[in-house]
């Protein structure tokens, strides 16, 4: 059965922390993924990993970053942590190339930052 | 901006209704597909629909796609309480995978 996990189900974090949410799948994909989710505002993209230790920026990158050291781990972080990612956070997985794939979600991460 | 927005954006029905959710969207399409999130967990697939098809079933899942209009629409048969859930819409406009996601409809199936 595939499957995609996250490190917290829930996070606390204080402002200006640095911030690291995991994100590890079993299903040798090629492709990650990290989104946050807002209530009124739906998924948005924040960077994506076609490979390893290659990254690209999504639609609201700012603030954040990502590694991709090995294949089935992609990582985000908030290198200082505002209340403005508050937010859910939701990594996925999908094969690679020309095609037609779904993604596997994760079960999020809420993160709340005081 | 969102690629896909869902209508309506809540709905509210009764065990064994029919739901239909629909989704409208701005550019040409790889493919679209709809996922379903329960409260606070994480999204999980329900169909895939290619940019060539027009009609797909799954189980009691009925996914139509009219290019020509840009829109989609998702039908629910039978509904459970376990339907209870919001339903997204995602376009896929390369084929690469990567995917934009509309803001949501939130379903209500009560007994």
């Amino acid at each position: 059965d595939v499957k995609v996990t996250q490190s917290s189900r829930y996070l606390v974090k204080r402002t200006g922390e640095k911030v690291f949410l995991e994100c590890v799948q079993d299903m040798d994909h090629e492709n990650m993924f990290w989104y946050r989710q807002d209530p009124g505002l739906g998924l948005r993209l924040i960077y994506f990993s076609y490979d390893v230790k290659m990254k690209e920026k999504g639609d609201i990158p700012e603030g954040y970053s990502v590694s991709r050291e090995k294949k089935e781990r992609f990582s985000l972080i908030l290198e200082s942590a505002s209340t403005n990612q508050t937010s859910m956070y939701l990594c996925a997985s999908s094969s690679e190339g020309l095609g037609n794939h779904e993604q596997y979600f994760g079960p999020g991460t809420r993160l709340t930052v005081t | 901006s969102q690629q896909g927005e869902e209508d309506p954006q809540a709905l509210s029905i009764q065990e064994g209704e029919n739901a239909t959710m629909n989704c409208s969207y701005k550019t040409s399409i790889n493919n679209l597909q709809w996922y379903r999130q329960n409260s606070g967990r994480g999204l999980v697939h329900l169909i895939l629909i290619r940019s060539n098809e027009r009609e797909k079933h799954s189980g009691r899942l009925r996914v139509t796609l009219d290019t020509s209009k840009k829109s989609s629409s998702l039908l629910i048969t039978a509904s459970r309480a376990a339907d209870t859930a919001s339903y997204f819409c995602a376009t896929d406009l390369s084929g690469y995978s990567t995917l934009t996601f509309g803001k949501g409809t939130m379903l209500l199936v009560s007994p």
